[in-house]
């Protein structure tokens, strides 16, 4: 069962363009939300993450917009560069013991010059 | 430098054989985990350990052996169990009080 699941696959967005992602969850106890970005052959790196008292939280570029009601987050990369080509994946987890994160899949998006 | 350190980057192995995969880490986190990536699968958790001398497997744990003797390492065996051992390895560290969890490099493992 798949606790995590992004849309869509794949994103080709033109140089200036607005990139959207969108997660949906399932657990309810989740309560914190991340997303990572990963270059080929690279490690994972954090980008933003989110907690569910808040409906938005932005960082430069990046934007997390969090619907609690609909289980759903995304984010949104603002003017996107080709230097943000790569792969995003959004995860969730909850604040306790034996906690783990829950990653979905993954997308690639590329942006064209 | 603080951060985490895999080794080898890439790795060869014949089929029949286990191999051990390097992950130090000098943040001083408590917990540590190890995930497999393949093309389209995501991140899928292997182990992960929260504190020294105690692991537990995680969603893909057949095949692969974990060790915690020290805070700072956390070795994975892709033992001759593991039937598709060809992937990314990544290592994870998280501390004690916190969400994040900081990625290492990663390690590519090829069997031959």
């Amino acid at each position: 069962q798949q606790q995590v699941k992004q849309s869509p696959q794949s994103l080709i967005v033109q140089k200036g363009g607005i990139s959207i992602i969108n997660c949906a969850y399932e657990n309810t106890a989740f309560d914190y939300f991340p997303w990572y970005q990963q270059f080929p052959g690279k490690g994972p790196a954090l980008l933003i993450a989110i907690r569910p008292d808040v409906s938005e939280k932005k960082e430069g570029r990046f934007t997390i917009s969090f619907n609690k009601s609909a289980k759903q987050f995304s984010l949104h990369i603002m003017d996107s560069q080709p230097g943000d080509s790569a792969t995003y994946f959004c995860a969730a987890t909850y604040t306790g013991a034996n906690s783990k994160l829950t990653f979905g899949k993954g997308i690639t998006l590329s942006v064209r010059p | 430098d603080g951060g985490i350190t895999q080794s080898p980057k890439y790795l060869f192995r014949k089929e029949g054989q286990n191999v051990t995969l390097s992950c130090e880490q000098n943040l001083n986190h408590d917990a540590m985990y190890w995930y497999r990536q393949d093309p389209g699968q995501g991140l899928r958790l292997i182990y992960y350990s929260q504190i020294v001398n105690d692991f537990q497997k995680g969603d893909i744990a057949e095949g692969y052996s974990v060790s915690r003797e020290k805070k700072e390492s956390f070795p994975l065996t892709v033992t001759s169990a593991q039937k598709n051992p060809t992937a990314f390895y990544l290592c994870a560290s998280q501390p004690q009080f916190g969400n994040e969890q900081f990625f290492g490099p990663g390690t590519r493992l090829t069997v031959l």
